[in-house]
């Protein structure tokens, strides 16, 4: 079936600096696809999203490129900041179903 | 709009109790989606509502599951004869298209003892 592998937390960086969190996910149609983030004692929240090959969402900083060639949808920001710590998941949603399947999350931890 | 909104957002119960939750989406839309998330992990996909109509369940969903959305609008999901396995965050979420993201509520909280 479907599914989604992200990058294995916890990731732990110093404020300011440059951030990757990688994210594949199963080449089976052409999925949506979607960053959700979780911060502390709140609900998920939609980060940013990509809905065509080469699409790039943005959000608050936040950059991820629909790649299509490398099936990959990885998340990126240029200079984290203490309130961006949370949980992270990379999530596909496969027209057929329209559920999303989401990655096991990534938690980010930013150190002042 | 006030967004998905759940109750209760806690809930402890003894093992062998039934419980259910509801679940409101935002008001135009017609899709609404469980999910449930333990600690540490992904929402897993358990079932999913167009109007009424229940179009898919995940086999994650026992025959101790069974969800409701008798008009289309509010959702509820019942669990009977609960197990300490069932202690997870239940979420829910809607969405106004197929393909389109979901909003998700702040979930319920079951912890079973």
């Amino acid at each position: 079936g479907n599914s989604v592998t992200q990058m294995e937390g916890p990731v732990t960086l110093s404020e300011e600096a440059f951030l990757t969190i990688n994210c594949t996910y199963t080449a089976t149609g052409y999925p949506s696809l979607f960053w959700y983030v979780q911060y502390p004692g709140e609900g998920l929240q939609l980060l940013l999203k990509a809905t065509k090959a080469d699409d790039k969402g943005s959000n608050k900083g936040f950059e991820a490129t629909y790649r299509k060639e490398t099936t990959s949808f990885h998340l990126e920001k240029g200079s984290v900041q203490v309130s961006d710590s949370a949980v992270y998941f990379c999530a596909p949603s496969y027209s057929s179903a329209s559920k999303i399947i989401f990655g096991s999350g990534t938690r980010l931890s930013i150190r002042p | 709009d006030t967004g998905v909104s759940q109750d209760p957002r806690h809930k402890i119960t003894k093992r062998g109790q039934n419980v259910t939750f509801r679940c409101d989406p935002i008001s135009e839309h017609n899709r609404l989606y469980w999910y449930r998330q333990t600690l540490g992990q992904g929402p897993e996909f358990l079932t999913y509502f167009q109007n009424e109509a229940q179009l898919e369940k995940s086999r994650l969903l026992s025959d101790r599951f069974s969800a409701e959305r008798p008009k289309g609008s509010f959702s509820t999901l019942e669990i009977q004869r609960t197990e300490q396995g069932d202690s997870a965050m239940y979420l829910c979420a809607s969405s106004a298209e197929e393909g389109y993201e979901q909003y998700f509520g702040p979930g319920t909280r079951l912890t079973v003892t």
